[in-house]
């Protein structure tokens, strides 16, 4: 089974720029998460979907971070304007059932830096 | 606001030793627990996971929850090199809308020394 594919692996941009981080989830997926991992901290849930719906994005920071899954199965994450603070690992998850209490499988990130 | 609290350390143990990782968390609802292994620059990975009070062990791995204190470990028997890394822990729950989603802790960074 091939797992979470991301890209790109690594990016370097200048503040004030934009950028765009895509995600195609394990197969037959139907939850898709994206974490941002801040340098010595914890993975932190950004935004959830089920399907191509929003299930919560409570913590996206929605001026100026958007995330689409159009078709149910891969998902860009956006980032416009970028600050010095957006400097981070993303990272895709996805899960097989929806509302089950199952560990999931992670992409391998996209490092993010901002100068 | 869900909180899953890990000592940071490093924690350094002798190859062949025991390590003992702890873990706490904030949120009664929480169901399922995980531990995710994270070498330095790589993506977390999924090693164990405990849903019921008591221990569960799988090859050199043990974890522990005990949900009326809140508590859950990770014990590493046997600990090696290859071992060295950071460990996050991880709570499962349900979200207002009754997604599940899992809530980590900053982690533990583990140094097994030859």
């Amino acid at each position: 089974e091939a797992g979470v594919a991301q890209s790109p692996r690594y990016k370097i941009i200048e503040k004030r720029q934009s950028v765009a981080f895509w995600c195609n989830p394990i197969s037959g997926h139907a939850t898709l998460y994206w974490y941002q991992q801040i340098l010595g901290q914890g993975p932190k849930l950004l935004i959830q979907f089920q399907n191509n719906g929003v299930v919560d994005d409570s913590q996206l920071p929605k001026d100026r971070f958007s995330a689409e899954r159009l078709k149910g199965v891969d998902s860009t994450l956006k980032i416009q304007p970028a600050k010095l603070e957006d400097s981070a690992v993303y990272l895709c998850a996805s899960s097989l059932i929806f509302g089950g209490s199952y560990g999931y499988t992670f992409g391998s990130g996209t490092r993010l830096t901002v100068v | 606001q869900k909180e899953v609290e890990q000592n940071s350390g490093p924690l350094s143990v002798p190859e062949g030793a025991i390590a003992s990782l702890n873990c706490t968390y904030s949120d009664r609802g929480s169901q399922s627990f995980f531990w995710y292994r994270q070498y330095s620059g790589k993506s977390p990975e999924l090693i164990m996971s405990i849903y019921s009070n008591g221990d569960k062990e799988d090859g050199r791995f043990t974890a522990q929850l005990n949900k009326a204190s809140q508590y859950v470990s990770l014990l590493i028997r046997d600990s090696q090199p290859s071992d060295s890394a950071t460990y996050l822990c991880a709570g499962g729950s349900r979200s207002g809308a009754g997604s599940y989603q899992l809530t980590f802790g900053k982690g533990t960074k583990l140094s097994v020394i030859p």
